[in-house]
C-alpha cells in the first residue's frame, strides 16, 4: 500500500528566504506525482505535475524535482514571500487517476 | 472559464439524518473524483467517475455512502445514517479525458464542510 509522508510538518522562514519542502513515498511504482498549495478554509490549488518519466517541473519560484529510485520529491521554493504562507500537500499518483496525499507542510513565511 | 463549484459550503446535520453533497465540475472535463479531508490530514480518495459510470469506488467507507453523475456533468456525493465521524471536509475535483496511462492535472473545488452532531 502507497504512503506517502511530508517532512516537516510545519516550518516558519524569514521572507526571502530559500527554502526545500520534503515528499517522501514508499511505492516507486507510479504514474505521477503532484504538488498541490492549500490555503485555510480552501480548496486546492494545482502548483506542478511530474509525469512519472519526468525529472522536474518549474514554475516561477517553484522548483519540483522527483527521484523515483528514491521514493523522493522535493519542492523548492526561491525567495520565499508573506503570500506563499499556507499548507503545501504532495500527491503521489499509483494509477493515472489516484492521487495518494500526504499530510502537507504547513508554512508560514514571516514579512 | 469558472472552476469546480461545491454545494452547500457547509452543512451542519445530526446524527442519523441523510445528506447530499453537490459538485459542478469544469465544463468540458469528463473525469470526477471525490475526496475527504479530515483536520489535520491530506485529502483520501473516494470515488473517481469517468463519463457518467463510477470506474473506481474503491474509496468510499461503507455502503452509507454513495455517488452519482447521471449525465456526465454534475455529481451527487450522498451519505445516508450520518455519523459523527463522517464530519469533514468533502472535496471534488474534475480533469479532462484521462488518456490511457497518462494523468491530468485534477482541479478542486472548495469544499463542503460536513459537521454531524
Amino acid at each position: 500500500k502507497q504512503e506517502v509522508t511530508q517532512i516537516p510538518a510545519a516550518l516558519s522562514v524569514p521572507e526571502g528566504e530559500n527554502l526545500v519542502l520534503n515528499c517522501s513515498f514508499t511505492d516507486s511504482a507510479i504514474y505521477n506525482l503532484q504538488w498541490f498549495r492549500q490555503d485555510p478554509g480552501k480548496g486546492l490549488t494545482s502548483l506542478l505535475l511530474i509525469q512519472s518519466s519526468q525529472r522536474e517541473q518549474t514554475s516561477g519560484r517553484l522548483n519540483a524535482s522527483l527521484d523515483k529510485s528514491s521514493g523522493r520529491s522535493t519542492l523548492y521554493i526561491a525567495a520565499s514571500q508573506p503570500g506563499d504562507s499556507a499548507t503545501y500537500l504532495c500527491a503521489v499518483g499509483d494509477s493515472s487517476y489516484k492521487l495518494i496525499f500526504g499530510s502537507g507542510t504547513r508554512l508560514l513565511v514571516r514579512p | 472559464g469558472a472552476g469546480v463549484s461545491q454545494t452547500p459550503s457547509n452543512k451542519v446535520t445530526e446524527k442519523g439524518k441523510y445528506v447530499e453533497l453537490r459538485c459542478d465540475p469544469i465544463s468540458g472535463h469528463t473525469a470526477l473524483y471525490w475526496y475527504r479531508q479530515s483536520l489535520g490530514q491530506g485529502p483520501e480518495f473516494l470515488i473517481y467517475f469517468q463519463g457518467t459510470g463510477a470506474a473506481d469506488d474503491s474509496g468510499l467507507p461503507n455502503d452509507r455512502f454513495f455517488a452519482v453523475r447521471p449525465e456526465g456533468s454534475v455529481s451527487t456525493l450522498k451519505i445516508q445514517r450520518t455519523e459523527r465521524g463522517d464530519s469533514a471536509v468533502y472535496l471534488c475535483a474534475s480533469s479532462q479525458t484521462q488518456l490511457a496511462g497518462v494523468a491530468d492535472t485534477q482541479y478542486f473545488g472548495p469544499g463542503t464542510r460536513l459537521t454531524v452532531l
